[in-house]
């Protein structure tokens, strides 16, 4: 069974563009989330997706985007990039995304460099 | 708001020399505890998941266990190929899928 699969795998931006990262879960899947991970702040959530829906969003400002489209396929948009926007952008994906526990397993992530 | 605190930041070890990790919580309702592996410039790996005080799992070299307040991650006579990043994440009761990671620990085992 295929993993979750992020494009493109490594990104350099200068400062003021936007950039859209992709991501898709393993088959079957319907929650697909989103993390920014930093050397200074470790990971941080993003947001979740589940059925085209966002259920929950974490403290990032407005520049920070998402959708999720019906094969449950998740893009992330980032607008007027920042240096400090430079990180690694994770996805998970879960199942059904209300069970308990239900475990996230994550992709390979997506290098953003903002010059 | 939920917190989660790893120790120690980083340790070394030697070949089969064994230790543990220790993850700290605070949730204000706990529906998992997750553990993760992550190497150099990859996603987290999942370890395990463990969701009620008593709880203990296994997996190879790999045992976690956990408690009202805290997770640990004991490791049994370590091998090189167990260096990595070992990171620990809660899952509060009410936030769907949100995960709370630590700022993990940074395992290196010497040959």
């Amino acid at each position: 069974k295929a993993g979750v699969t992020q494009t493109p795998r490594y990104l350099i931006k200068t400062r003021g563009q936007q950039v859209t990262l992709s991501c898709s879960p393993i088959s079957g899947h319907r929650s697909v989330s989103w993390y920014q991970q930093t050397p200074g702040q470790g990971l941080q959530f993003l947001f979740e997706y589940f059925s085209e829906t966002q259920r929950n969003k974490g403290n990032f400002p407005g520049r920070f985007s998402g959708r999720q489209f019906s094969n449950s396929r998740s893009e992330m948009n980032v607008s007027t990039l920042e240096l400090g926007d430079s990180a690694l952008y994770l996805c998970a994906s879960s199942l059904a995304g209300a069970q308990v526990g239900d475990t996230q397993y994550f992709g390979p992530g997506t290098r953003l460099t903002v010059l | 708001e939920d917190q989660v605190t790893q120790s120690p930041e980083a340790l070394r070890l030697q070949e089969g020399e064994s230790s543990s990790l220790n993850c700290s919580y605070t949730v204000s309702g706990l529906r998992g505890l997750f553990w993760y592996r992550q190497d150099p410039g990859k996603g987290p790996e999942f370890l395990f998941t463990l969701y009620s005080a008593g709880e203990e799992k296994e997996k190879e070299r790999l045992k976690a266990t956990l408690t009202k307040k805290e997770s640990f991650l004991h490791i049994t006579a370590p091998k090189p190929e167990d260096s990595a990043t070992y990171l620990c994440a809660v899952q509060e009761d009410t936030g769907f899928q949100k995960l709370v990671f630590g700022t993990g620990t940074r395992l290196l085992v010497s040959p």
